[in-house]
């Protein structure tokens, strides 16, 4: 399985933008890039993902690289309820539909 | 829909007993996942279910984990017996089969064996 990287944690400051990187670089063609996060005391909630195009919804903003070895979450207006763990993981589209999961990147966001 | 719903929330037993969590998944999803969570190793998968049937069990630690999908809408991951090193939060998600779409996860079941 096709292996992500990410910082263990990073901070920012309320009503700011966030942008949380991903390293994929041996991603294959197939493998979809979804991102989830854990808010504490609670099961993980699905957050987007994409494939190769910039993809937008409600809750962030995905930035796919050109090359997909690489990506980044958007926070637009990052909330004091945005902290959280975010997971970056690669999901084969065609074999099944396991998630592999890394340890992810403590989000805390500063008042 | 209520979501995938787990239960109990909370469970301690001593060790040596028999426990038993439970999870209703989301009504259509065919897919089932169960999932242990620690600090040390973090979320792990167990199992998974296709259609009630068990796909992969790779990840269940040992013979004392077992799990069931008697039908669409419930199934169970038993530890018999149990060892304090099995304390963890174990969580249930489904999926529908309609592609790449996102898992929905349960609240947890939060497992502390004495």
């Amino acid at each position: 399985d096709a292996k992500t990287t990410q910082p263990n944690s990073m901070e920012s400051n309320e009503e700011e933008p966030v942008h949380l990187p991903c390293n994929h670089s041996t991603i294959s063609g197939t493998d979809y890039i979804h991102w989830y996060r854990q808010l504490p005391s609670q099961g993980p909630e699905y957050v987007i993902h994409g494939l190769t195009s910039n993809v937008n919804n409600r809750m962030a903003s995905l930035a796919i690289a050109e090359d997909r070895k690489s990506s980044t979450l958007i926070l637009h207006r990052a909330t004091l309820r945005d902290a959280a763990v975010y997971y970056c993981i690669l999901r084969d589209g065609l074999s099944n539909y396991q998630l592999i999961w890394g340890a992810g990147t403590k989000l805390i966001i500063k008042p | 829909d209520a979501g995938v719903i787990q239960s109990p929330r909370h469970e301690v037993t001593e060790m040596g007993q028999e426990v038993t969590l439970r999870c209703k998944p989301i009504s259509g999803h065919d897919y089932l996942f169960w999932y242990r969570q620690t600090m040390m190793r973090g979320l792990e998968l167990l199992i998974y279910f296709n259609n009630n049937v068990p796909i992969d069990d790779s990840g269940m630690p040992e013979d004392r984990f077992s799990a069931k999908m008697p039908n669409a809408s419930f199934s169970t991951l038993k530890i018999q017996p149990s060892e304090p090193r099995d304390s963890a939060v174990y969580f249930c998600a489904s999926n529908p089969i309609e592609g790449n779409t996102e898992a929905f996860f349960g609240q947890g079941t939060r497992l502390t064996v004495v």
